[in-house]
């Protein structure tokens, strides 16, 4: 079993869709998530990063842990063809690493 | 400020050749990490580096090597190049103090492709 799951996609979605992006992780030690989003050839960047359980919104996006059932969300509102891009779940452990295991990604088109 | 930036951006090897990649941290970032991203994979964790010494690391064979500057900047090796080696490698640098977000920042990677 891997440690994050991710429905790699590609989902297509209409242009002011409200968009939902999940991973399930293994390993309750998980401590830190994070939603990166990467364009086609470019590195990653960091959209939302959150600690333990709860919500965290900037903008149109939402991101949300539960802990208890291991599943991390990302909700896109109002999408944007701006943002067709891969979107990348990342957790790791507390403690002074940046070592982050990531999920497939998933591939989001938002057509206009 | 100038962001992390990475070279070259694209190589061709043959197998059992060796590479260098090479990475330039952002200004005041004294962490930097290197990732192997297969095409369709998230990015797996090589290592990282932090006052020139390599503390933590993925499972990655020890032909995989690098080092860290005191500049911060950073340089991974490969040698014995397979043909699975070819992926995007992605170098990553983080400012102090965000050891607890694991807030990393990325070049836009050097794509190496073995034949």
């Amino acid at each position: 079993q891997k440690e994050v799951e991710q429905d790699p996609g590609p989902l297509s979605v209409p242009e002011g869709a409200i968009v939902s992006l999940n991973c399930t992780y293994s390993n309750s030690a998980f401590q830190y998530f994070m939603w990166y989003r990467q364009y086609s050839r470019k590195g990653p960047e960091l959209l939302m990063y959150t600690y333990s359980s709860g919500n965290k919104e900037d903008g149109r996006f939402t991101a949300q842990v539960d802990k208890s059932s291991k599943y991390i969300s990302l909700f896109i509102r109002d999408s944007q063809p701006s943002d067709s891009a891969t979107y990348l779940c990342a957790v790791r452990n507390a403690g002074n690493n940046r070592k982050l295991i990531w999920g497939l990604g998933t591939s989001l088109a938002v057509n206009p | 400020e100038t962001g992390v930036t990475q070279s070259p951006t694209h190589l061709i090897k043959t197998r059992g050749q060796q590479v260098t990649l090479r990475c330039s941290s952002q200004s005041g970032h004294n962490t930097v990490s290197w990732y192997q991203q297969a095409l369709g994979q998230g990015p797996q964790f090589i290592f990282q580096y932090y006052r020139e010494e390599e503390n933590g690391r993925g499972n990655f064979p020890p032909r995989f090597s690098g080092l860290q500057f005191p500049n911060y900047s950073s340089e991974l090796n490969v040698n014995a190049l397979e043909l699975d080696d070819s992926a995007l490698y992605l170098c990553a640098s983080s400012p102090p103090g965000t050891g607890n977000t694991g807030e990393l920042f990325f070049g836009e990677g050097s794509r190496l492709t073995v034949l």
